[in-house]
């Protein structure tokens, strides 16, 4: 298995603009996670999913966020309007049940300008 | 709630020489706990995990870890770094309770290798 893959690797955007992240798990595991890093407050946790099912989004800052799984091999995180202050890390990660160790994608660098 | 604490942000060593990078936590029960490891650019990748039963545990690249309840800790070690070891790893405890999940981070610990 290639692992969880992670598109765009990097994203550049206007303040206002729509920000679309795309993630594909790794095949099998039903757990898809979506965390932030930054600098000040490190990883967070925005938004998991089992069985494509959204379970915990308290973790998603504001509405202007939104995550979706269509189906079990893809998701995607959208921000929209994005906001300077997004400008982080966005990882994406997989695990086959709950419980046990997340595999990561390699991120999206996303910066708004 | 679930927290992690890394006290260290940065630390030096030298090659050959030997690491201990630290962690505590808190958690009403036994924690699930792990070490990943971050190089630059790149995605977290796991070192170890502790579930249950022996409280030493080995991981990749030569590191263990030691779960000590009585001090809520899961320190990480090497006996001899490497210059690739410069990267930054992260403690992380789960879960939070019976149906969710919370995988939760500490803020990381920066390691760097004086040749």
């Amino acid at each position: 298995d290639a692992g969880v893959i992670q598109s765009p690797r990097h994203e550049v955007t206007e303040m206002g603009q729509e920000v679309t992240l795309r993630c594909k798990p790794i095949s099998g595991h039903d757990y898809l996670f979506w965390y932030r890093q930054t600098m000040m407050r490190g990883l967070e946790l925005l938004i998991y999913f089992n069985n494509n099912v959204p379970i915990d989004d308290s973790g998603m800052p504001e509405d202007r966020f939104s995550a979706k799984m269509p189906n079990a091999s893809f998701s995607t995180l959208k921000i929209q309007p994005s906001e300077p202050r997004d400008s982080a890390v966005y990882f994406c990660a997989s695990s086959s049940y709950m419980n046990t160790e997340a595999f990561f994608g390699q991120g999206t660098r996303l910066t708004v300008v | 709630a679930q927290s992690v604490t890394q006290p260290d942000i940065h630390i030096t060593v030298s090659e050959g020489a030997s690491l201990e990078l630290r962690c505590n936590y808190s958690y009403g029960a036994t924690p699930y706990l792990f070490w990943y490891v971050q190089s630059p650019g790149q995605g977290l990748q796991l070192l170890l995990k502790y579930f249950s039963g022996d409280t030493l545990v080995q991981g990749i690249k030569g590191f263990e870890a030691e779960f000590k309840r009585s001090q809520s800790s899961f320190n990480l070690r090497k006996p001899s770094v490497h210059w690739s070891d410069a990267a930054e790893y992260f403690c992380a405890v789960g879960p939070s309770g019976a149906g969710s999940y919370q995988l939760t981070f500490g803020k990381g610990t920066k390691l760097s290798v004086i040749p």
